[in-house]
């Protein structure tokens, strides 16, 4: 079964400074890995998706990640934090097997962004 | 495209009593998801569709929730009677199938509501 970890229930930052969101991921087969983020009172927005082409993928608003399969990890990174970063980031990934169109959740990282 | 829409955006109710979430997805996706968001468990996927059909329920708590999809247009989750451990965020998203002129890329992507708010006392 596929799994996601998220190291870290809450990140702060200052604004200016590097943000590093950390995503493991536990999958039997090649994974679909996502980032989404979820602004206060909103749904989910896809920031990223990794769908076994590039490692290194690139999303919305200057945040990238890469796949890393030795380490099974897809980090977030951005390099330089807004103050409309501050949000909740989600991992998640696609359940294998034909048919299956699930994602699971990681259970999240609050980022905070200090002026 | 408008998005996903959901209604009501929030909901109080007392204990007890029957609650009806409304979604409305993209126009053209064949999957339809249900989700629920609380502080203590995260995020959980209750039910999703495919072509209107339901194809996993195993993430419904109890009998008490009830999910339908009469059309490719509309979906309702029905909780009866309410209690207050179902208080949450609950979200619908929808998503592309594999179909003709489909990338990988774009259906395995899920478009989210704003979310319902439910709140029951």
């Amino acid at each position: 079964a596929q799994s996601v970890t998220q190291l870290g229930s809450h990140v702060s930052v200052s604004e200016g400074a590097l943000v590093l969101l950390r995503c493991n991921y536990s999958s039997s087969v090649p994974p679909y890995l996502f980032w989404y983020v979820q602004y206060p009172n909103q749904g989910l927005q896809l920031l990223l998706k990794y769908t076994s082409a590039a490692t290194l993928v690139k999303g919305i608003n200057g945040f990238e990640a890469e796949f890393k399969k030795s380490e099974t990890s897809f980090h977030l990174t951005k390099p330089s934090a807004h103050m409309s970063d501050a949000a909740e980031y989600f991992c998640a990934v696609k359940h294998s097997g034909a048919g299956s169109y699930q994602l699971t959740f990681g259970k999240g990282t609050k980022l905070s962004v200090i002026p | 495209d408008a998005g996903v829409i959901q209604s009501p955006r929030h909901e109080v109710t007392e204990m007890g009593q029957e609650v009806t979430l409304r979604c409305k997805p993209i126009s053209g996706h064949d999957y339809l998801f249900w989700y629920r968001q609380t502080m203590m468990r995260g995020l959980e996927l209750l039910i999703y569709f495919n072509n209107n059909v339901p194809i996993d329920d195993s993430g419904m708590p109890e009998d008490r929730f009830s999910a339908k999809m009469p059309n490719a247009s509309f979906s309702t989750l029905k909780i009866q009677p309410s209690e207050p451990r179902d208080s949450a965020v609950y979200f619908c998203a929808s998503s592309l199938g594999p179909g003709q002129g489909t990338s990988i890329s774009s259906y395995n992507e899920q478009f989210f509501g704003p979310g319902t708010r439910l709140t029951v006392l």
